[in-house]
């Protein structure tokens, strides 16, 4: 079976500019998470989707960052203005639904520097 | 909250050697999952293992075995042979078996494997 997609894998933005990342879970999988991982750390998680609502995203700077998945499918991150310290890794993964263990497949990754 | 400790920043290990890394955690739900994943340098999260709160048996996958020590609240990961393929950096993750699913990550291990 395919993999979970990312796009772009790199991105280059200026402070204050807005960008947005792009991700498609593997087929079936109701679950899908962003994280954020900062060189040298391990990632964070910012948001969860179960099909199409939000289940946890307390991690997430709304002020600036926005996620969506419509349809249950699809999801985009956007961040609207970036920062500096918004340079990091964004990993999307995803899992199946239910049950006490799910194991999440990751997708590549979208290195962003901002500069 | 919860919290997993990874000690070593770096390890070195000879090729055919064994290796193991550390990982520490901290929670106070009796049900939770313990996960450990490999990152290359291409950026991708690699499932590895996986070990429930309420095994009774270590669980092994191959050359991967992670040595479970509930009372010490440790879940070290032991390679066994080790090859070159297997410089990475190495996570440590913990799930709360009602928390969605959600993970939380260690800072990493940085193996390298040398001839």
């Amino acid at each position: 079976e395919a993999g979970v997609a990312q796009s772009p894998r790199y991105k280059i933005i200026e402070k204050r500019q807005s960008v947005a990342f792009w991700c498609n879970p593997i087929s079936g999988h109701a679950t899908l998470y962003w994280y954020q991982q900062i060189l040298g750390q391990g990632p964070k998680l910012l948001i969860q989707f179960q099909n199409n609502g939000v289940v946890d995203d307390s991690q997430l700077p709304k002020d600036r960052f926005s996620a969506e998945r419509l349809k249950g499918v699809d999801s985009t991150l956007k961040i609207q203005p970036a920062k500096l310290e918004d340079s990091a890794v964004y990993l999307c993964a995803s899992s199946r639904a239910g049950g006490p263990y799910n194991e999440q497949f990751f997708g590549p990754g979208t290195r962003l520097t901002v500069l | 909250a919860q919290k997993i400790t990874q000690t070593q920043p770096g390890m070195f290990v000879q090729e055919k050697e064994a290796v193991t890394l550390d990982c520490t955690y901290d929670t106070s739900d009796p049900s939770y999952g313990l996960f450990w994943y490999k990152q290359p340098s291409s950026g991708e999260m690699i499932f590895l293992i996986y070990q429930g709160s309420y095994d009774q048996q270590n669980a092994t996958e191959g050359r991967y075995s992670l040595n479970f020590q509930k009372a010490r609240k440790s879940a070290n990961l032991v390679i066994s042979a080790s090859q070159l393929g297997d410089s990475a950096m190495y996570f440590c993750a913990m799930g709360l078996t009602g928390g969605g699913n959600k993970l939380t990550f260690g800072t990493g291990t940085q193996l390298k494997v040398e001839l």
